[in-house]
């Protein structure tokens, strides 16, 4: 692996159901980030985390779980999932969490919830 | 609130130069971040400043303002490849990215 990698690439879900979206750096970076992507609107920041074993609430956490037992793979897990959570989703990580680190991202998961 | 504006759209000649604006009212700066991000795909770093003025890298450079909130992005020699949407994200007080929605750019023969 080089670099950050999510799995799946796509996926159609059940209005619902469960659904863990997986994202693995091989970067040693400290912080990881998931973000959703809609047509119009900026990247926002669901969840983060600055470092194994501590997360945080971004901006639009609600519906949306996290973990980060490890400093390579940081999944987001949909408990129950809504159309309104259909976006794409990018993974992004970087050295630190501090003001001056590049962040690195995934190439995405595009998510449908009907 | 915290908000980030850029124009939505904008179209220039290949060859030409072109300049995308961003102005940005967040809580707190702690510098501001040009991505790249090519249809269907991740976006990539171009730039980041924190101090005011001009950065060059390349075909591309990045002009900061703190006291106007505002950055533009200069892109120069024009290439077909430069068609993308170019991100503007500035950095907060609690050190998040708040994003702006991109502008799209397009480059015609």
């Amino acid at each position: 692996i080089a670099g950050i990698t999510q799995a799946p690439t796509s996926q159609i879900l059940a209005a619902g159901r469960r659904m863990t979206l997986r994202c693995t750096q091989d970067m040693r970076h400290n912080a990881m980030y998931w973000y959703r992507q809609d047509l119009g609107l900026g990247l926002r920041l669901i969840h983060y985390s600055n470092t194994a074993g501590t997360t945080g609430k971004g901006e639009v956490p609600d519906g949306y779980s996290v973990s980060r037992a490890n400093t390579d793979d940081f999944p987001l897990t949909l408990a129950s999932a809504v159309p309104s959570q259909t976006s794409v989703y990018f993974c992004a990580s970087s050295l630190t969490s501090g003001d001056t680190d590049t962040q690195y991202f995934g190439p995405g998961t595009r998510l449908t919830v009907l | 609130g915290q908000n980030i504006d850029q124009p939505t759209e904008m179209t220039a000649t290949e060859g030409a130069i072109v300049q995308i604006n961003c102005t940005y009212q967040t809580s707190g700066f702690n510098g501001l971040f040009w991505y790249q991000q090519h249809a269907g795909e991740a976006p990539t770093f171009l730039s980041y400043n924190v101090l005011d003025g001009l950065e060059e890298k390349g075909r591309f450079s990045s002009f900061l303002s703190r006291s106007k909130g505002y950055s533009y992005l200069l892109l120069k020699e024009l290439q077909m490849k430069d068609s993308a949407s170019y991100l503007c994200a500035v950095t907060d007080s609690n050190y998040q990215l708040i994003w702006g929605a991109g502008t799209k750019l397009i480059i015609k023969p």
